[in-house]
């Protein structure tokens, strides 16, 4: 079956913009993760969904970032107000449940470029 | 909190040399760990995990939990193995595992 798909694959936008981030999991994954990848730097995990729920907010950098998910589908990652520092790759995972050593499956990532 | 040390950036070997990744880890728990791999224009994909004990591709990777360290290694490298490697490591809070924290990663390069 298709993997995870994220849209758009590229971004630009001028800073101060507001930014919509989306990502279509696997069917029938029931947790969805989305982490963010600056230039040089490691995978920075953001947050976790378990079914349409956020237990756990405290990874997204600030409160112009934000994040939906409907039901146990797409979910939406919106950053406010961009800023150049908010430039990365914006990648998405599910998997299975929310299992200690389910294998997360990675999106091909959405570039986000602030000028 | 977690953390993951990969120390190398590049590491450049030739074909049919032995190679080995280095991963370093900090928590005081019994994490779960993980090697990812990036081959060019591809996504991020599962290696291989400590708790499976398992081969993959030819790369074997053992926890070492008095080094804390999950270094990957492979005995004679391949052209195909050029690829970013990530290390990563999952801990599990109360009613699931989080996300998993990452290594900023290895460029490995296998030189014909």
């Amino acid at each position: 079956g298709a993997g995870v798909s994220q849209s758009p694959s590229n971004k630009v936008t001028e800073k101060g913009k507001d930014v919509e981030l989306r990502c279509d999991p696997i069917s029938g994954h029931t947790a969805l993760y989305w982490y963010r990848q600056r230039l040089g730097q490691g995978l920075e995990f953001l947050i976790y969904f378990q079914g349409n729920s956020a237990p756990d907010k405290s990874g997204l950098p600030s409160d112009r970032f934000s994040a939906e998910r409907t039901g146990e589908s797409v979910s939406t990652l919106t950053i406010q107000r961009t800023q150049q520092e908010d430039s990365a790759v914006y990648l998405c995972a599910s998997s299975l449940i929310r299992g200690f050593t389910d294998t997360q499956y990675f999106g091909p990532g959405t570039r986000l470029t602030v000028l | 909190a977690q953390r993951v040390t990969q120390p190398e950036k590049l590491l450049s070997v030739f074909k049919g040399a032995p190679v080995e990744l280095k991963c370093n880890y900090s928590y005081s728990g019994s994490p779960e760990l993980f090697w990812y791999v990036q081959y060019s224009r591809q996504r991020l994909q599962l290696l291989l995990r400590h708790i499976s004990r398992e081969s993959i591709k030819g790369f074997t990777a053992d926890l070492n939990k008095g080094e804390t360290s999950f270094h990957l290694k492979k005995p004679f490298a391949q052209e195909e193995d050029s690829a970013m490697y990530y290390c990563a490591l999952r801990v599990y809070s109360g009613g699931g595992a989080d996300g998993l924290t990452f290594g900023k990663g290895t460029h490995l390069i296998i030189q014909p």
